[in-house]
């Protein structure tokens, strides 16, 4: 089955920095990748997500980019705001239920 | 529209008593998960529902875990004879098919 290692665990940003987080799979056929942020305390909210006809896309300061070759897929947040600062999930999935990643926890520093 | 619901927000049992957390999915949706989220760690997936098939129940941890769906609508997760490992907070999901997941805001289940 799908298996997706997310890479780091953790990381520490300065605001105005841009934070960049990276996943691999292992499934070849997986076709849909999405992006969850979780505040703390709060439920995973999907942010972004991208499917595998395209290689990138954005949103504001959020961008997904995608290596189907490679089975990888990252997140790019640019102009990290205190706001950014909660846990990002990827996830993969190509016809089963998605399978995630173990989680980034982001902390953007004042 | 209306997101996903769960219910109890907050459950607190002692130790080997049963209880059930319930969830209700968005409207349409065929597709619903459960999840256990320890403090601090990732999703940990439990059952899967997806309309009238057979659920996948290959994340229960043990016999003591079940979770029915009745009407392809709410689902009921059932934990007996709790153990203090039991606390976490369960999550459910629901998906119009098998790929966007939207979660509920979950369980907080305290076995004392």
């Amino acid at each position: 089955g799908e298996n997706v290692e997310q890479h780091p665990s953790t990381l520490s940003v300065q605001e105005g920095d841009s934070a960049v987080i990276k996943c691999t799979y292992s499934d070849s056929a997986s076709n849909y990748f999405p992006w969850y942020k979780q505040e703390l305390g709060k439920r995973p909210q999907l942010i972004i997500d991208i499917r595998s006809n395209v290689g990138e896309k954005k949103d504001q300061r959020i961008a997904v980019t995608l290596n189907k070759t490679a089975k990888h897929f990252s997140l790019h947040i640019t102009e990290t705001q205190p706001e950014d600062s909660a846990v990002y999930f990827c996830a993969a999935s190509g016809g089963t239920p998605l399978v995630f990643g173990k989680g980034t926890r982001l902390s953007v520093i004042a | 529209g209306a997101g996903v619901s769960q219910s109890p927000s907050n459950k607190v049992t002692e130790k080997g008593k049963d209880v059930e957390l319930r969830c209700d999915p968005i409207s349409g949706h065929t597709a619903l998960y459960w999840y256990r989220q320890s403090l601090g760690q990732g999703l940990e997936f439990l059952i899967y529902f997806q309309g009238n098939s057979a659920p996948d129940k290959s994340g229960l941890p043990s016999d003591r875990f079940s979770a029915e769906r009745t009407g392809g609508s709410v689902s009921t997760l059932t934990i007996q004879r709790t153990q203090q490992e039991d606390s976490a907070v369960y999550l459910c999901a629901s998906s119009p098919w098998e790929d966007t997941q939207y979660f509920g805001p979950g369980t907080r289940l305290t076995v004392l």
